[in-house]
């Protein structure tokens, strides 16, 4: 099966600007997750999803950051405006309902803010 | 939500040598997922233990669950450069369903 798809790769911004990440997860898998790793650390959660409902958003910045799953499939995640303090590695998860199901990541995106 | 440490934060090890990386918990493990990841890159699933004493091996790594479900263990036999990285072990979070990481341990193989 295809893994998790996330794009890009690789991003460099200047601070104050805006940016967008993609995810595409594994195909029926109900749940995605989003987390921020900074390095040196262990990746954070900032939002999850059940189909295309919220379940948990507590960690997310909601004065800078946003992500939607319009569909229950592919989602999104933003951040405007970025910060220095947002250059971390962002990582997209999916399970197919719970987190004991199996957790599978994507290749993350790292995004420098300078 | 839990509260997972990690030991060491890193360790260089000559090849061919065995090493083993700790994972404790503040609460009941309900799951325990072990990762590795190259720097700056996405997270490779080693692992997933749930049953308390759950032993289970691929290659030359071996990961322990206790049998009071609070800590888990990482074994790596004979360390070969392929197993250096980043290792993290994840918690499954009781009713939020979600993981929640230690902070890693940086492993380096030295020839």
């Amino acid at each position: 099966e295809a893994g998790v798809a996330q794009s890009p790769r690789y991003k460099i911004i200047e601070k104050r600007q805006s940016v967008a990440f993609w995810c595409n997860p594994i195909s029926g898998h109900a749940t995605l997750y989003w987390y921020q790793q900074i390095l040196g650390q262990g990746p954070k959660l900032l939002i999850q999803f059940q189909n295309n409902g919220v379940v948990d958003d507590s960690q997310l910045p909601k004065d800078r950051f946003s992500a939607e799953r319009l569909k229950g499939v592919d989602s999104t995640l933003k951040i405007q405006p970025a910060k220095l303090e947002d250059s971390a590695v962002y990582l997209c998860a999916s399970s197919p309902w719970t987190a004991r199901d199996g957790y599978t990541f994507g290749s993350g995106t790292r995004l420098t803010v300078v | 939500s839990q509260e997972l440490e990690q030991s060491p934060q890193s360790l260089i090890v000559q090849e061919g040598k065995n090493l083993t990386i700790n994972c404790t918990s503040s609460k009941t493990l309900y799951g325990l997922y072990w990762y590795k990841q190259k720097y700056g890159e996405g997270l490779i699933f080693l692992m997933m233990l749930q049953k308390g004493g759950e032993e289970k091996s691929h290659e030359k790594i071996t990961a322990k669950l206790d049998e009071k479900k609070q800590q888990s263990s990482l074994h790596i036999t004979a360390s070969q450069p392929s197993h250096a990285g980043i290792y993290l072990c994840g918690a499954v979070d009781f009713g939020n369903e979600k993981l929640t990481f230690g902070t890693g341990t940086r492993l380096t193989i030295i020839p």
